[in-house]
């Protein structure tokens, strides 16, 4: 049964900051990994979609990459703003875009 | 280009009685998923419509919950009776094609049962 696990739970960072959210899941055999961002009472926005075969995805300031065979995934966000504070979730896809969900990673950037 | 809607944003109502969210889809998008939060956990699958065919609804939790999609285009989800476990938020999400791509998901609609 695959497990999706995001570390840390919650982040505190004062602006500028480079920083580095973690995503890991126990079944390697997935067809893409999605990172979101969910804003407080909001839907879940698409940040990046890598695939399979992928390795990174980048997208203005963040770059998410992807190690399939070790079950890991990595979101980096370049010189962090207050805006970009909200929950960040990893799904990865089993297939037919049935996603399963980490937990998510609170992000909290001050100014 | 309008994105999925829900509706309602919020719905509060007693144990037993019944609750029909809804969604519309992105316009072209066969693809139709619902998931949901409870409480404290992650989000999971629900189920997911090709047009007006349930293609997997292996994480419908029981039968107090009827999932319709009528022409392929909006679709309904029920509950019925409500218990206080089911209280959370309920996503909607489409897609355009089965093979593995984007989601873009609604807002959600928030169900409190007392």
């Amino acid at each position: 049964k695959q497990e999706v696990t995001q570390i840390p739970a919650a982040l505190s960072v004062p602006e500028g900051e480079n920083l580095v959210l973690n995503c890991s899941f126990t079944d390697s055999a997935i067809y893409n990994l999605q990172w979101f961002r969910q804003d407080p009472g909001k839907g879940l926005t698409s940040l990046l979609l890598i695939q399979s075969s992928q390795r990174e995805q980048t997208s203005g300031r963040l770059n998410a990459s992807l190690d399939k065979s070790s079950g890991r995934s990595t979101l980096y966000i370049a010189a962090s703003q207050p805006g970009d504070s909200a929950t960040y979730l990893c799904a990865v896809s089993g297939g037919y875009n049935k996603l399963i969900f980490g937990a998510g990673t609170r992000l909290a950037v001050h100014p | 280009e309008a994105g999925v809607t829900q509706f309602p944003s919020h719905s509060v109502i007693e144990k037993g009685q019944t609750v029909t969210l809804r969604c519309d889809p992105i316009s072209g998008h066969d693809n139709l998923y619902w998931y949901r939060r409870v409480m404290g956990k992650e989000i999971k699958f629900l189920l997911h419509f090709v047009k007006e065919s349930k293609q997997d609804e292996s994480g419908m939790p029981n039968n107090r919950f009827l999932a319709e999609r009528t022409g392929g285009t909006y679709s309904t989800l029920k509950v019925q009776p409500a218990e206080l476990e089911d209280s959370g938020v309920y996503f909607c999400a489409s897609s355009l094609t089965v093979v593995d791509g984007e989601l873009f998901f609604g807002e959600g609609s928030r169900l409190t049962v007392l």
